[in-house]
């Protein structure tokens, strides 16, 4: 079975603590993807990154940076945990053609 | 923003077939019609995708117009279980190929 892994299912942080989401498939995939899911607004894009050390920015990059130093592992850092960063957090990996594969996701908190 | 229109909600009773629409009138040769789902609390699920020929299997069908500009997804009998968000995506398959939600279908299946 394809398996795109996120470290944790649920996450409660501080107002300015440095929060790290890990995100690791076992596809081989090039692509991978964070996104942010909120009620009303839907899955948007963060981050993207098509190779290793390769990123580009989604809809909504702002607050957010991404790390992906090997293959299988992306990785989405909030620099500084804002409140208005409390949501669903999802990883995917895709090759660059053909269906993406998502994790389960990451309930972020921020307090 | 999304590349693609669907309606916002749609109601199908259960065994019956449900007929999701699609409008992308502005996709591109290159560019794959995707449908993914989500069903309450998971990470989407890739269901079906298609450049121009109908294409179906073991979940869905996905009938596209000879001019590509709109699509429908077809779950040919609808269970409970495929209550759902249903989105539509359109993407290009090359190595910048982003992964852009839109808003989707949420569909209910009524018994």
């Amino acid at each position: 079975d394809v398996k795109v892994t996120q470290s944790s299912r649920y996450l409660v942080k501080r107002t300015g603590e440095k929060v790290f989401l890990e995100c690791v498939q076992d596809m081989d995939h090039e692509n991978m993807f964070w996104y942010r899911q909120d009620p009303g607004l839907g899955l948007r894009l963060i981050y993207f990154s098509y190779d290793v050390k390769m990123k580009e920015k989604g809809d909504i990059p702002e607050g957010y940076s991404v790390s992906r130093e090997k293959k299988e592992r992306f990785s989405l850092i909030l620099e500084s945990a804002s409140t208005n960063q409390t949501s669903m957090y999802l990883c995917a990996s895709s090759l660059p053609y053909g269906e993406a594969f998502f994790g389960q996701g990451t309930r972020l908190t921020v307090v | 923003d999304a590349k693609t229109t669907q309606p916002p909600s749609m109601d199908c009773a259960e065994g019956r077939a449900a007929n999701l629409p699609c409008n992308h009138s502005t996709i591109s040769g290159n560019e794959y019609v995707y449908w993914y789902r989500q069903i309450h609390s998971q990470g989407p699920q890739y269901i079906i995708h298609g450049l121009k020929n109908n294409e179906t299997n073991e979940m869905a069908s996905l009938i596209i117009t000879e001019d590509r500009k709109s699509s429908t997804l077809i779950l040919p009998h609808a269970t409970l279980r495929d209550t759902a968000v249903y989105y539509c995506i359109v993407k290009g398959d090359n190595q910048g190929g982003k992964l852009i939600f839109g808003q989707g279908t949420e569909l209910s299946v009524k018994p």
